[in-house]
């Protein structure tokens, strides 16, 4: 069974602060990888992709690729309460017959305290 | 503007009754899919399509049915099989199966 797995949470962090969130996932082949961010009652918004090992950064948003740990990362700088959200780690991984699809994780709520 | 459009928002079923929720996408992706959110839940693949008159079963596709006759539109059918229908219903679209995936607002459907 091929799976990513995140903290659900809650992370609560207060505002300013670094926002730390984590994912793991089974498949050592993946090569796609992505951040969305899920509103209570609204649909989840891409905020990151990354391919490749390292850091990629985007305004107040750093995602983190370790291929050899099979870990992937999200760090929110400067957080503010409208960061407040549930954080969905996506992994494209080989279907079982064949072709590639992607696995979400459960998710992880993130509470910025003001 | 260029997206994706779920409809109806809100859909409410009778039991044993056949309900069909509507996504289009006029971003010329060739990949599209469907999930079932549960409260408090993350994402469950019901189907998806990699190329139009092409479509597979994803983890969960008991109870559901899909088509994909235009590239633009990825209707999902769920059926009186379905045992517990009552979810929050989200179609996707992607350039090919390897790209991020961008989201419709979601359908929301309650079973009385």
């Amino acid at each position: 069974q091929k799976e990513v797995e995140q903290n659900s949470g809650p992370l609560s962090v207060p505002e300013g602060a670094i926002a730390s969130l984590n994912c793991t996932y089974s498949d050592r082949g993946s090569q796609s990888f992505f951040w969305y961010r899920q509103y209570s009652g609204k649909s989840p918004e891409l905020i990151m992709f990354i391919y490749s090992n390292g850091d990629k950064e985007d305004g107040r948003f750093t995602a983190q690729l370790n291929k050899a740990s099979q870990y992937v990362s999200l760090l929110i700088r400067d957080s503010q309460p409208s960061d407040s959200a549930t954080y969905l780690c996506a992994v494209n991984m080989e279907g079982e017959t064949g072709g590639f699809k992607t696995i979400f994780g459960a998710g992880t709520r993130l509470f910025v305290k003001a | 503007d260029g997206g994706i459009t779920q409809s109806p928002k809100y859909l409410f079923r009778k039991e044993g009754q056949n309900v069909t929720l509507s996504c289009e996408q006029n971003l010329n992706h060739d990949a599209m899919y469907w999930y079932r959110q549960d409260p408090g839940q993350g994402l469950r693949l019901i189907y998806y399509s990699q190329i139009v008159n092409d479509f597979q079963k994803g983890d969960i596709a008991e109870g559901y049915s899909v088509s994909r006759e235009k590239k633009e539109s990825f209707p999902l059918t769920v059926t009186s099989a379905q045992k517990n229908p009552t979810a929050f219903y989200l179609c996707a679209s992607s350039r090919d199966y390897l790209n991020e995936q961008f989201f419709g607002p979601g359908t929301r459907l309650t079973v009385l």
